[in-house]
Formats: C-alpha cells, sequence, structure tokens
C-alpha cells in the first residue's frame, strides 16, 4: 500500500534534549512538509521540501532542523532551541509545489516534554 | 499574500440535519481550495477540491462545497449528518505567483454531531 508513514506515534522528552521523528513515504512525491499542530491554531508549516538536498524554512522554523538525503525521507529533528515542542507533529507530502496538487498525511507524531 | 479564515470554530448539528461549515479566503491570484477532514489523534483525509474547474465539487462521504469568487467563499455542506461526520475539518488555500504553492490552513471547525 502507498502512504506516508511516521514513527514514533508517541515520543516523551526530556528537557535539553534533542528528538528526531521519522516520514517516509513512497508515493514517489517530490514535496514533503513538516506541520506543527496545536489546539485551536490548525497547522503551522515547519519546514518543506520541493526535492531531495534541498528544503526550506516555513513560518515557525525556529528550533528545528530537518534533512532531505533521500527523496522518499523527511525527518524532523526538534532542538534543545525549541521552548515550547509539545504538540502534535503532522508530516505530509505531494507531488510538487504546483497548484491543485492535494497533500497526503502521516498519522502524526504527539510529543510530550517531560 | 494568502490567507483563509474559518468562521466557525465549533458547529454542533443534529443527526441527520444539514452541515454547513463556511470558509472565507483571500487571495490575489486564482487559488487552489480544498477541505480536509481530521478525526481524534489522526492525520488529514482529503475530502475534495477546487482548482478552477466547476464551481460545484463534489468530495467523499457526501460532502460538496461551492467557489463563489465573488464572495471569496469556499463554503462546505452536506444534506445530511451521520454520526461518522465527527471531527475536525480544515480549509485550506494555495496560491502562489510563479508556480510554488505553498498550502495556507485556517485554524479548523470542530463538527459535533448530535445523535
Amino acid at each position: 500500500d502507498g502512504g506516508i508513514t511516521q514513527s514514533p506515534k508517541y515520543l516523551f522528552r526530556k528537557e535539553g534534549q534533542n528528538v528526531t521523528l521519522s516520514c517516509e513515504q513512497n508515493l514517489n512525491h517530490d514535496a514533503m512538509y513538516w506541520y506543527r499542530q496545536d489546539p485551536g491554531q490548525g497547522l503551522r508549516l515547519i519546514y518543506y521540501s520541493q526535492i531531495v538536498n534541498d528544503f526550506q524554512k516555513g513560518d515557525i522554523a525556529e528550533g528545528y532542523s530537518v534533512s532531505r538525503e533521500k527523496k522518499e525521507s523527511f525527518p524532523l529533528t526538534v532542538t534543545s532551541a525549541q521552548k515550547n515542542p509539545t504538540a502534535f507533529y503532522l508530516c505530509a507530502s505531494s507531488l510538487g509545489l504546483a497548484g491543485g496538487n492535494e497533500q497526503f498525511f502521516g498519522p502524526g507524531t504527539r510529543l510530550t516534554v517531560l | 499574500a494568502q490567507s483563509v479564515t474559518q468562521l466557525d470554530s465549533h458547529v454542533s448539528v443534529s443527526e441527520g440535519t444539514p452541515v454547513l461549515l463556511r470558509c472565507n479566503y483571500s487571495s490575489s491570484y486564482s487559488p487552489s481550495l480544498f477541505w480536509y477532514v481530521q478525526h481524534p489523534n489522526k492525520g488529514l483525509q482529503l475530502l475534495l477540491k477546487y482548482t478552477s474547474a466547476a464551481t460545484l465539487v463534489k468530495g467523499i462521504n457526501g460532502f460538496e462545497a461551492e467557489f463563489k469568487k465573488s464572495e471569496t467563499s469556499f463554503h462546505l455542506t452536506k444534506p445530511s449528518a451521520h454520526m461518522s461526520d465527527a471531527a475536525e475539518y480544515f480549509c485550506v488555500v494555495s496560491d502562489q505567483p510563479g508556480g510554488s504553492y505553498i498550502p495556507t490552513f485556517g485554524r479548523g471547525t470542530s463538527l459535533i454531531v448530535h445523535p
């Protein structure tokens, strides 16, 4: 089955730790995205990537980092510089950054800071 | 710059009655518009999309939306609500000169369905 997988489903982090969230897709999509979801705020874009070895900051990139070494993988690292990382994180992909291309979403990772 | 406003944070209906979720957008170009649904602790699923073809768009699960340029609206409707429709709904606008379309999400509308 084609789709997007995210792991882990739940993640707990201690203060000062970096953690990495995994996102893999087998849809052969060029574009991938990371969003943060907080109650009542919709989805906010953290980073996006149009192609391998290229990525751009979104609206709330501070405290996060990404890499895009393979087309199918777009991991997100939440660094200790992110002061309020507790949230639901969603990864998505699309054919490309063109009008009309729908996004396909993974099931999400819930990150909690202890 | 593009933006999208979902006019209601919560909508409550009884099972079997019509559903109306309102969305207004702002765009300087010819936008693409989407509605997604999210069930609790899940990812988002596409309900329907508008991309400058027919203004009345039919989606999955009996939902439809009408693009009204004069009103800059893209409201989501369903004739008869089902208990399984209870979820969070997001309206999304996407436009950008030069072909690089970065979607902007509304804050979401929580649909509550009473038996």
